[in-house]
């Protein structure tokens, strides 16, 4: 069975930095590309970042560029989101999600993992 | 910043049938690019639901149905069930001068009368 499971999310100020970690098993892992997408509470679904099977190609939402890194460890079978500066906009819970094909350009989303909170707030 | 429009809502009793539209764009659904739809029950992660503009992954019943026609697309539930009320929501690629990006819809939610 294919499972993702995010975790890392939690209560920030705004300006400080999080790290997101999701886990993945249930598939080979260093065939897909890997992506994050967001969902403030209420609201609905925002792409965030996609990385390609060998991290070559990397893609981000243009509200986070230059904000946020993503990246993954082929050996470890982990997809991380680096976020920095972070802003109460960011505030949503992120799901990590395996895309359709090795590159990371026109994929459909499955699964998706459950989802960690991000809270910015003082 | 959405960029796929959906009807905010959609009802029906049960056994009817719903349409859901997708609309998009000249850089998106209209350049060709494949449409997915996802359902979010309450609560949960959003799930594959199409793939491929009509597409249903294995488990998904044939009552869900997907469509694309020039830069629109829709979703089709027949015989609706009291467990098909949920968020929905499409999906697809978009090339733009701007830049490469994903865009999903607006959202759809789905209410079994």
């Amino acid at each position: 069975e294919v499972q993702l499971v995010e975790s890392g999310g939690g209560l920030v100020q705004p300006g400080r930095s999080l790290r997101l970690s999701c886990a993945a098993s249930g598939f080979t892992f260093d065939d897909y590309a890997m992506h994050w997408v967001r969902q403030a509470p209420g609201k609905g679904l925002q792409w965030v970042s996609g990385i390609s099977w060998n991290s070559d190609s990397i893609a981000y939402a243009d509200s986070v560029r230059g904000r946020f890194t993503i990246s993954r460890d082929n050996a470890k079978n982990s997809l991380y989101l680096q976020m920095s500066n972070l802003r109460a906009e960011d505030t949503a819970f992120y799901y990590c999600a395996k895309g359709s094909a090795s590159v990371e350009s026109d994929n459909w989303f499955d699964p998706w993992g459950q989802g960690t909170l991000v809270t910015v707030s003082s | 910043q959405s960029v796929l429009t959906q009807p905010p809502s959609v009802s029906g009793a049960p056994g009817q049938r719903v349409t859901i539209s997708c609309t998009g764009s000249s850089s998106n659904i209209g350049a060709g690019y494949d449409v997915q739809w996802y359902q979010q029950l309450p609560g949960t992660a959003p799930k594959l639901l199409i793939f491929g503009n009509r597409n249903r992954p294995s488990g998904v019943p044939d009552r869900f149905s997907g469509s694309k026609s020039g830069t629109s697309a829709s979703l089709a539930i027949t015989g609706l069930q009291a467990e098909d009320e949920a968020d929905y929501y499409c999906q697809s690629y978009d090339n733009s001068l701007s830049g490469s990006r994903y865009v999903f819809g607006t959202g759809t939610k789905v209410t079994v009368l």
